[in-house]
């Protein structure tokens, strides 16, 4: 069974601030890896992906994420944060024989202040 | 337009009740997730499912039943429902080997008092 961490709960930060948010999952065999932003009163969004290829991929909005098979992770990276990124982020493994199951982590929450 | 919808977003039942979560979606995926987020929990799957007709059981499927009559709709039941369902239901579909790109509703709030 895949298993997904993230070690931080809650997140603050000002608005400019660079920030990287936490990943790191559990799993021996090839393994999909994806973030998910959720906010206040929302569903979650898919913000980026990962599969095989450059360890870094890029998302929406100036997210991008590293992949680490050495340190099983997959942190999420912003270089300038705005107060509109605030939200909760959750990080989500997925494996081939899954059943097409996502596996979240528990989130963590950002907090921007201006 | 949204692509993923839930009906009702917000729903008041009563320990005993019968209570129907609807979702639709227009993405013409296979397959269909419901969740439920609780805080301290994060999301948990209930059920999901790989078409019409099928329906598969997730990490906490007691006291729940699920329903995919077409590829568009699937539904999550509350035969009785109890006041520890209270909580916030989400529908997600997906596509893809691994499932692991999946597009969420809006959510729906229910409280069992």
């Amino acid at each position: 069974t895949q298993t997904v961490s993230q070690s931080d709960a809650h997140v603050t930060v000002f608005e400019g601030d660079s920030v990287e948010l936490r990943c790191n999952y559990s799993y021996g065999g090839s393994i999909y890896l994806s973030w998910y932003i959720q906010h206040h009163g929302h569903g979650l969004q898919f913000l980026l992906k990962y599969y095989s290829g450059n360890p870094v991929v890029q998302g929406v909005n100036g997210f991008e994420a590293e992949f680490s098979k050495s340190d099983s992770s997959f942190h999420l990276r912003k270089a300038s944060v705005h107060w509109s990124d605030s939200a909760v982020y959750f990080c989500a493994v997925s494996a081939g024989n899954s059943n097409n199951r996502i596996f979240f982590g528990d989130g963590t929450q950002l907090v921007v202040k201006p | 337009e949204a692509a993923v919808t839930q009906s009702p977003r917000n729903k008041v039942a009563v320990t005993g009740g019968k209570v129907t979560l609807s979702c639709n979606q227009t993405n013409n995926h296979n397959n269909m997730y419901w969740y439920r987020q609780d805080t301290g929990h994060g999301l948990r799957l209930i059920h999901y499912s790989y078409g019409a007709g099928s329906t598969e059981k997730g990490d906490i499927p007691d006291g729940y039943k699920a329903s995919r009559p077409s590829q568009e709709n699937f539904s999550l039941i509350l035969e009785l429902a109890t006041p520890s369902q209270t909580s916030v239901y989400f529908c997600a579909s997906g596509e893809g080997g691994g499932g692991w790109e999946q597009y969420f509703g809006p959510g729906t709030r229910l409280t069992v008092l």
